[in-house]
């Protein structure tokens, strides 16, 4: 199956530096990779996707790259603001509905 | 528009007692699946369905069944608990599975004694 691996596990940025999260996936059919935000006692929340006949996709302050290549995807996240502070998970899918995420990653954005 | 509503929200359980979480959902969505959250492992699929009626294993399927005889609920039943199974659970849903933003729950926070 799909092994989806993230890194850092834990960021901690300057408020108005940028964040980068980076993850990797094996199964070279996967072709959707979403990205989501988690607040403390919430559900995850989808903040930006990207899908595999796409290089780049941007919305506001966050951006997300895909190499299909190397199989890695990332995470922008530019101005960062103390309500980015969250866990953000990615994940990988061949079809859209069964996921296979990432550890997850905890940002803290220090006023 | 409610979303999709799990309850209960925290539940404790004695090792082989049995529980069904709900799930329900009021955006006519077809797809519905279960994941669970352990620290430092993301979430994984348990069971998932693409429409009332159709169900199917995802990663981690053991010790869990799950039926769809409506749209809107996908119940989620433990049939004897294990400490093993002490997570957090969320279930989820889209219109169609395909293409379509997956909303999730706010969680159950299920403890196995």
């Amino acid at each position: 199956g799909e092994n989806v691996e993230q890194h850092p596990s834990t960021l901690s940025v300057q408020e108005g530096d940028s964040a980068v999260i980076k993850c990797t996936y094996s199964d070279s059919a996967s072709n959707y990779f979403p990205w989501y935000k988690q607040e403390l006692g919430k559900g995850p929340q989808l903040i930006i996707d990207i899908r595999s006949n796409v290089g780049e996709k941007k919305d506001q302050r966050i951006a997300v790259t895909l190499n299909k290549t190397a199989k890695h995807f990332s995470l922008h996240i530019t101005e960062t603001q103390p309500e980015d502070s969250a866990v953000y998970f990615c994940a990988a899918s061949r079809n859209d509905y069964k996921l296979s995420f990432g550890a997850g990653t905890t940002v803290t954005v220090r006023a | 528009n409610a979303g999709v509503t799990q309850t209960p929200k925290f539940q404790v359980l004695k090792t082989g007692q049995s529980m069904t979480l709900q799930c329900a959902q009021d955006m006519n969505h077809e797809y519905m699946s279960w994941y669970r959250q352990d620290p430092g492992m993301g979430l994984r699929l348990i069971h998932y369905s693409v429409g009332a009626g159709i169900t199917d294993q995802g990663e981690v399927p053991n010790g869990y069944n799950v039926s769809r005889s409506t749209t809107e609920d996908f119940p989620l039943r433990l049939l004897s608990a294990a400490p093993s199974q002490t997570s957090v659970y969320f279930c989820a849903s889209s219109l169609t599975g395909t293409g379509d933003t997956i909303y999730f729950g706010e969680g159950s926070w299920l403890t196995v004694v």
